[in-house]
């Protein structure tokens, strides 16, 4: 069964472009979470949808946006680049068949790079 | 507001050492906790799952242990190889957070041959 697969692996943008990630999960996964990771601050968390849903938002500007399909494939979009987005940004998925989010499986992630 | 700590931040030993590395939360309300491996420049990967319910789960050399009334967990990996270097992080499912786990900084291993 295929995991997580995310892209493009590597991307190199300038300071006030935008990008767009995206992430396939595992067939049958219904929920993506996006989680920025940084030297500094660690795993933070973007967002999480569920059928299409965005169930929750962490503390990031309105620069980071997301949305899930009908297939459950979701994309990520950063707006308006600055150097501090430079990130591994990583998608997980998971059943969340319950109230609780499951095991969550990660991909190996996009690494950005804002020059 | 919960927080996930670990300790040590990085952990050096020789090779078939058994090493225990821990984490500590500050809110009981979870409903699980994961263990998960990170290879540098790597996505995560999961190696356990313990449910607010059990205490402990194995997976060959590996075994976490949950006690949620001290907000402590453990991941034991017994007879260390140099395959096991790597980071290790724990994250809790908090309740009523909708998708969100919360992460600590990690532990970065190094088992030496």
């Amino acid at each position: 069964k295929a995991g997580v697969t995310q892209t493009p692996r590597y991307l190199i943008k300038t300071r006030g472009q935008q990008v767009t990630l995206s992430c396939s999960p595992i067939s049958g996964h219904r929920s993506v979470s996006w989680y920025q990771q940084t030297p500094g601050q660690g795993l933070q968390f973007l967002f999480e949808y569920f059928s299409e849903t965005q169930r929750n938002k962490g503390n990031f500007p309105g620069r980071f946006s997301g949305r899930q399909f009908s297939n459950s494939r979701s994309e990520m979009n950063v707006s308006t680049l600055e150097l501090g987005d430079s990130a591994l940004y990583l998608c997980a998925s998971s059943l969340a068949a319950g109230v609780d989010t499951g095991e969550l499986f990660f991909g190996e992630g996009s690494r950005l790079t804002v020059l | 507001k919960q927080e996930v700590t670990q300790i040590p931040a990085a952990l050096s030993v020789p090779e078939g050492e058994n090493l225990v590395l821990n984490c500590s939360f500050t809110d009981s309300a979870i409903y699980n906790l994961q263990w998960f491996r990170q290879d540098p420049g790597k996505g995560l990967t999961s190696l356990l799952l313990i449910q607010s319910s059990q205490r402990e789960q194995t997976s060959g050399r590996l075994n976490a242990s949950l006690d949620k009334s001290s907000g402590r967990s453990t991941l034991y990996i017994a007879a260390s190889q140099p395959g096991d270097s790597a980071t290790y992080l724990c994250a809790v499912d908090p309740y009523n957070q909708g998708g969100k786990l919360i992460f600590g900084q990690g532990t970065e291993l190094s088992v030496k041959p």
